[in-house]
């Protein structure tokens, strides 16, 4: 069983488009990641959060801790924004160890122009 | 200010052969990882070092070594590679030891094995 689920696994939008991303996990957490893994391989993070939403340009990302449910969006979509998109969240209790991550999958978005 | 560096970018390895990764970071991060990540699956830790001196298994660490160096570095080694080793491998760190912080990765380096 998969402690971090991510849908849709691929997603096709035009430009313009307003994308969701969702990310669920069954385990108890300290904190949640989003990532974005560009096409020639590099990862970066884009959010981390533990509570409500935080906004970075055109892209934004909310948390719902009790519902253990994450969206992110990106609105007016660009194909710039070609990339998967991987959650990952901190386990709340492994002392010694917050620090690691569990990931989801990852989803796949193409923005086509 | 280069961040996360990793060498090399690809490798091939026939089954049974030797090599290390490295991974080097220019950021006085305490913590650091290394990941694979394979088609189909998210990435999975294999090793993990939260400060230097000290190293643990993360999911995978079976067939891997590893080697905390100094603060800056953090190598992988595979002893006897095998084809299920193929994967790209990705190394990242933490500003801190424990606690929630975004981890900065490396660019991977992509591993086959024939």
């Amino acid at each position: 069983k998969n402690e971090v689920e991510q849908s849709p696994q691929n997603l096709t939008a035009q430009e313009g488009e307003f994308i969701t991303i969702n990310c669920s996990y069954s385990v108890g957490i300290s904190a949640l990641h989003w990532l974005q893994q560009h096409p020639g391989g590099g990862i970066v993070s884009l959010f981390m959060l533990s509570s409500g939403k935080k906004k970075h340009g055109r892209l934004i990302a909310t948390i719902n801790i009790q519902e253990k449910h994450s969206s992110l969006h990106i609105t007016a979509s660009h194909p710039r924004d070609s990339a998967v998109y991987i959650c990952a969240v901190n386990i709340a209790s492994l002392w010694g160890s917050q620090g690691n991550l569990i990931f989801g999958k990852g989803t796949k978005l193409s923005v086509k122009p | 200010n280069a961040g996360v560096t990793q060498t090399p970018k690809f490798q091939v390895l026939k089954t049974g052969q030797s090599m290390t990764l490295q991974c080097a970071q220019d950021m006085n991060h305490n913590s650091m990882y290394w990941y694979r990540q394979d088609p189909g699956m998210g990435l999975r830790l294999i090793y993990y070092s939260a400060s230097e001196g000290t190293t643990d298994k993360g999911e995978v660490p079976n067939g891997y070594n590893v080697s905390r160096l100094n603060k800056r570095e953090f190598s992988l080694r595979l002893e006897s590679a095998a084809p299920s080793q193929t994967s790209v491998y990705f190394c990242a760190s933490i500003i801190g030891q424990y606690g929630n912080q975004p981890q900065h990765f490396g660019d991977g380096t992509r591993l086959s094995i024939l």
